[in-house]
Formats: C-alpha cells, structure tokens, sequence
C-alpha cells in the first residue's frame, strides 16, 4: 500500500544549523512528492514539489528513488522556519496522501 | 481572491449526534478535498470532489459523507457522533481538473465530541 513515513515527530535545532526533515514514500509507480508547511496560526500551503526541482526558503529536497526518500534540507535554519512540515505523496496521478508530520522548532 | 472557507471554525457535540461542515472553495476551483487532521495520525484523507461527483474516497467509514454544489462548495457529514471524530477538518481545493498535488487549504474546522 502507498505510504508516506515521517519518522521524527519532533526536530530542535540552533538558528544557523543544518536541517534535515525526513521522508520515506512507499509506491510502485512513479511518485511526485510534495512538501506542505504549516507556520503556527497560518494554514497549511504548499512549500515544494519535487518535478520543480527549486530552493524555497532556502529549503530544497532532492528525491531519491533508490532509497524512497524525499528529505527536505536546509543549511541555515531561522528562526522563522519552526513550523510542522508535512511530506505528501501523489500517487496513481489523482490521490495526495501525507505523512504524520515533523514539528521544527528553531531556537535563537 | 479570497482563499477557502469554512464554517463553523469550531464546534462542539457529543456522542450519536450529527455534524455537517461546510467548505467554499477558491472562486473558480473545481475541485474540493477533504481531509482529518489529528495529532497522532496527521492528515488522512477523506475524500475528493470535482464538478459534483465524488472522484476519490478514502478508508474512513460510512459515517462519514461528503457532497458537492454546483457552485462548487462541498458540504461534509458525519453522523453518529465517536469520541474518535475529535480532530480538525481540512477543505482544501484546486483549480485543475486533475490533481497536480497543489492544493490550497482552508483553516479548518475544529470538531470536539464528548
């Protein structure tokens, strides 16, 4: 069955730290992967997609079939990216489906 | 623009009752999806319209329905109220008549049951 693994619930690191948000997809076919954020008292909005192959934010993720992983990186976190971070998997072209999600915290 | 709707933002039921949440989509998107956002499970999947019909379904039980207007706004039901139903309920909708992945999120409705 498809699924999406988010294994840390929560991530804490300094301001000016590397980061690295984990991703783990399960599917046969050709995925597209997503990236949603969740800033406190904001909605939920698309951060990246994996076909875009672009930095938002300074956050970028490279997809890796070999390992089904979709990681979402970062080499300076701010303070203003703490937030929840939702890895999402659209599979069989029409159903988007995430994981549990990994709260970010960044400390000053 | 204005971005998706929902009402209510919050309410409170208890046990064997009925809900019904409504969702306004992004003037000019066709497609409305529904999902429950809880703590320990993320967000699941519910279901997905576009141009009133139910186009995709996911593994919740048949408690809970869902529609859709011709104007586009979707409506979702619950009934027969569970402790378990306590979450948030997130509408989100899309302009494209396949999805692309992109979706645009309402704040959600908080239901509580007790």
């Amino acid at each position: 069955a498809q699924r999406v693994t988010q294994p840390e619930k929560l991530l804490s690191v300094f301001k000016g730290a590397p980061v690295e948000l984990k991703c783990n997809y399960s599917y046969s076919g050709s995925p597209e992967l997503f990236w949603y954020v969740q800033y406190s008292r904001q909605r939920l909005q698309l951060l990246l997609r994996h076909i875009s192959r672009e930095s938002i934010k300074g956050f970028t993720a490279d997809l890796n079939k070999g390992e089904t992983s979709f990681h979402l990186k970062k080499p300076f976190a701010q303070e203003e990216d703490s937030a929840m971070y939702y890895c999402a998997l659209l599979y069989n072209t029409d159903k988007l489906i995430f994981g549990t999600g990994t709260r970010l915290q960044v400390f000053p | 623009k204005a971005g998706v709707t929902q009402t209510p933002r919050y309410l409170i039921k208890t046990r064997g009752q009925q809900v019904t949440l409504s969702c306004s989509p992004i003037s000019g998107h066709r497609s409305v999806s529904w999902y429950q956002q809880t703590p320990g499970q993320g967000l699941q999947f519910l279901f997905e319209y576009f141009s009133e019909t139910q186009r995709n379904k996911g593994n919740f039980p048949g408690r809970f329905s869902g529609r859709q207007f011709s104007n586009s706004r979707s409506e979702m039901n619950v009934s027969t109220l569970e402790l378990g139903d306590s979450a948030l309920y997130l509408c989100a909708s899309s302009s494209t008549s396949a999805n692309t992945g992109e979706l645009f999120f309402g704040e959600g409705s908080r239901l509580t049951v007790l």
